[in-house]
């Protein structure tokens, strides 16, 4: 099993629309988490870290369960601009390295 | 924005030639990793450093080697290509003690022939 899981998608999703990614993590000792966002061809940019109490970046929610050990993103007014491969990472206490997920491809359309 | 380089950004070489990698980071930062990723695929972490002379290999086998003689530079190097490295090679950094998350170069894109 994955240590970070995440729909591969694609989400198609027309502008505007408001669109949500679930990751789960398998390991009990994670303690940190990010979103991260990957253009095709380019390098992963840290989007946002997800904090336990849940946090908003504009557009951008995301929300931090550890009892069922997931994190989710919430996109709303979805822009073209958001089309991407949205990580989801984690980092596990005692590990020096970062567990990136396979990512969840979003296509946003006119 | 993160200031961390790679060059070259593209690269394309024959079978058995030697090529390196190089990253540069000017942030600081004593922690810096590769990672190997194939067009559509997940990120795989190949070697990874916690400072100056300190190098680890990472999750994915790789046949590269990797040095850290000084903070801000984490060349990679390939002795002899194969067609099979054929893929996009990213560097990231981090500091030590602060928050987790790794800032990443713009990548460069090895093809062997």
């Amino acid at each position: 099993r994955k240590e970070v899981e995440q729909d591969p998608g694609p989400f198609n999703v027309p502008e505007g629309a408001t669109v949500a990614f679930n990751c789960t993590y398998s390991n009990s000792a994670s303690q940190s988490f990010f979103w991260y966002r990957q253009d095709c061809r380019k390098e992963p940019k840290l989007l946002m870290s997800v904090y336990s109490s849940g946090n908003e970046d504009g557009r951008f929610t995301a929300q931090l369960n550890r009892a069922s050990q997931y994190i989710s993103l919430l996109i709303r007014d979805s822009k073209l601009s958001d089309s991407a491969t949205y990580l989801c990472v984690v980092n596990i206490r005692g590990f020096q390295k970062l567990v990136f997920g396979t990512g969840t491809r979003l296509l946003v359309s006119p | 924005e993160a200031d961390i380089y790679q060059t070259p950004r593209y690269l394309v070489i024959g079978t058995g030639k030697k090529i390196t990698l190089e990253c540069s980071q000017t942030m600081g930062h004593d922690k810096m990793y590769w990672y190997q990723q194939d067009p559509g695929m997940e990120l795989h972490l190949i070697h990874y450093s916690y400072g100056v002379n300190s190098t680890e290999k990472g999750d994915l086998s790789s046949e590269s080697t990797v040095s850290r003689i000084r903070t801000e530079h984490f060349p990679l190097t390939l002795e002899s290509a194969r067609p099979s490295h054929t893929s996009q090679y990213l560097c990231a950094s981090r500091r030590v003690g602060g928050p987790h998350e790794q800032y990443f170069g713009p990548g460069t894109r090895l093809t062997v022939t």
